[in-house]
C-alpha cells in the first residue's frame, strides 16, 4: 500500500496561473519535505516541515510556498509558474528526519507549463 | 546547494557484472543514504549508513564510507536488468538539521 500519496501524478498549467500539488501519508511521520527535480538532475530541496515548523530554503522562490494543515497532508502552491518551473515534484517523510532515518518518497506530480 | 557529486555520471554493463559508483561531499555528515529511482518514478531508500560505520551489506548491494575522505562508494554486485536506473546518494548532517541533500546522481544500464 502506497504511504506517501502524491496528487495529481500529472499536472498541466498555463504561464502564470496556479498549481497546487497535494501530498497526504499514513505514517505518521513528523517530517515532511518538498523537493524539485529537474530533468536528469538531482532533486532540489525547496522546503520541509519538522511537525509544524516550517524550514524554506534561502534560494527558493518567494513563488513557491507550502502548507501544512495536520500531520497527514502537505501542500505545495506555484502561484505564478513559469517555464522555468515545469520539473518534477517530490515529497517525502521521515519519522525524525534525515539526520537519523531515511526518507520515503512518493512517486512524484509531474508539472508542464505551456 | 549540492553536497556531493557522483562519478561516473553514467554507467553501462552487461547483466552479471559489478557496478561500482562512487559519491564524494563536502560537509560533515551523520550519515549517507543511497537512493535508486526508476525514470519517471519516485526514490526509494536502499541503504543507510552512519558516520561511524565503514561498510554496510544489504543484499546484492555494499556500502562503504571513508569520512576523512569525504566519499562512499555504492557497488551492486551479479547485476540485473531490472537494476537499471538512477542512483543518487544524499548526506543526512547534525540533529537539528534534517535537510537531505542529493548527489547529482549515477545514471545505471544494465544491458541483458
Amino acid at each position: 500500500d502506497a504511504m506517501v500519496i502524491q496528487n495529481p501524478r500529472y499536472q498541466v498549467t498555463q504561464f502564470g496561473k496556479p498549481v497546487t500539488l497535494s501530498c497526504s501519508q499514513t505514517l505518521n511521520h513528523n517530517v515532511m519535505y518538498w523537493y524539485q527535480q529537474k530533468s536528469s538532475q538531482a532533486p532540489k530541496l525547496l522546503f520541509h516541515y519538522y511537525d509544524k515548523d516550517f524550514n524554506n530554503e534561502a534560494d527558493t522562490p518567494d513563488n513557491f510556498q507550502s502548507r501544512r494543515p495536520n500531520t497527514s497532508f502537505c501542500f505545495l502552491d506555484i502561484r505564478s509558474p513559469g517555464l522555468g518551473d515545469a520539473a518534477m515534484y517530490l515529497c517525502a517523510t521521515s519519522r525524525q528526519g534525515a539526520s537519523t532515518g531515511e526518507l520515503f518518497f512518493g512517486e512524484g506530480s509531474r508539472l508542464t507549463v505551456l | 546547494s549540492q553536497q556531493g557529486e557522483e562519478d561516473p555520471q553514467a554507467l553501462s554493463i552487461q547483466e552479471g557484472e559489478n557496478a561500482t559508483m562512487n559519491c564524494s561531499y563536502k560537509t560533515s555528515i551523520n550519515n549517507l543514504q543511497w537512493y535508486r529511482q526508476n525514470s519517471g518514478r519516485g526514490l526509494v531508500h536502499l541503504i543507510l549508513i552512519r558516520s561511524n560505520e565503514r561498510e554496510k551489506h544489504s543484499g546484492r548491494l555494499r556500502v562503504t564510507l571513508d569520512t576523512s575522505k569525504k566519499s562512499s562508494s555504492l557497488l551492486i554486485t551479479a547485476s540485473r536488468a531490472a537494476d537499471t536506473a538512477s542512483y543518487f546518494c544524499a548526506t543526512g548532517r547534525s540533529f537539528g538539521n534534517e535537510k537531505l541533500t542529493f548527489g547529482t546522481g549515477t545514471r545505471l544500464t544494465i544491458i541483458p
